[in-house]
């Protein structure tokens, strides 16, 4: 059972432009949500995070949404630039619980020039 | 500079051997995990430490082990008794125990080939 879906494999944006990746989740306990990226043959490294009190979380150029009532959050990237291309997951848990991070499966972005 | 280690980075191994993965931390983080990366899914969860001495199966646990006699060493043993081990494997820690919100921190991962 996927609790938490990026349902786009793959984005490709133009260099300059906003990236709008998706993530989806089906358990109404998770109340902490994290962004990853991760480059080829590398590990993944933390990007941002919002808690469930929030709606929104700037870093610079990357801003998370988050919809309680849809279970969606959004990342978006303004501008793109070449060096975001890469696989982003989204990944939440319920920190009341003893659980542990639950992942998605990824969406790899391509920023093209 | 801080940070996990993870060695080596290739390993190749016949099947029906058992092969271990290194994983090295001098970040001073009480937990760390082991995970599997698949093509086409997400990170999975194999196994994690919160503390010395102790450790939790995580959602795939069958087919491996690891131990955790010291903070800044959690290594991960593919048996096989793994039905698919051919994958790339991450290794992260954090502040923990109670900290799982926490960002981890990966190592660049192992990708393991077994033939």
């Amino acid at each position: 059972d996927q609790q938490v879906k990026q349902n786009s494999p793959s984005l490709s944006v133009q260099e300059g432009r906003i990236s709008i990746l998706n993530c989806d989740y089906t358990n109404s306990m998770f109340d902490y949500f994290l962004w990853y990226k991760k480059y080829p043959a590398e590990g993944p490294t933390f990007l941002i995070s919002i808690s469930s009190i929030k709606d929104k979380n700037e870093d610079g150029r990357f801003t998370v949404f988050l919809n309680k009532s849809a279970k969606h959050l959004s990342l978006h990237i303004v501008p793109s630039q070449p060096g975001d291309s890469a696989v982003y997951f989204c990944a939440a848990i319920n920190t009341g619980t003893a659980s542990k991070l639950t992942f998605g499966t990824g969406t790899r972005l391509q920023v093209t020039l | 500079d801080g940070g996990i280690t993870q060695s080596p980075k290739y390993l190749f191994r016949k099947e029906g051997q058992n092969v271990t993965l290194s994983c090295e931390q001098n970040l001073n983080h009480d937990a760390m995990y082991w995970y599997r990366q698949d093509p086409g899914q997400g990170l999975r969860l194999i196994y994690y430490s919160q503390i010395v001495n102790d450790f939790q199966k995580g959602d795939i646990a069958e087919g491996y082990s690891v131990s955790r006699e010291k903070k800044e060493s959690f290594p991960l043993t593919v048996t096989s008794a793994q039905k698919n081990p051919t994958a790339f494997y991450l290794c992260a820690s954090s502040i923990g125990p109670e900290r799982d919100w926490a960002p981890l921190h990966f190592g660049n991962g192992t990708r393991l080939t077994v033939t």
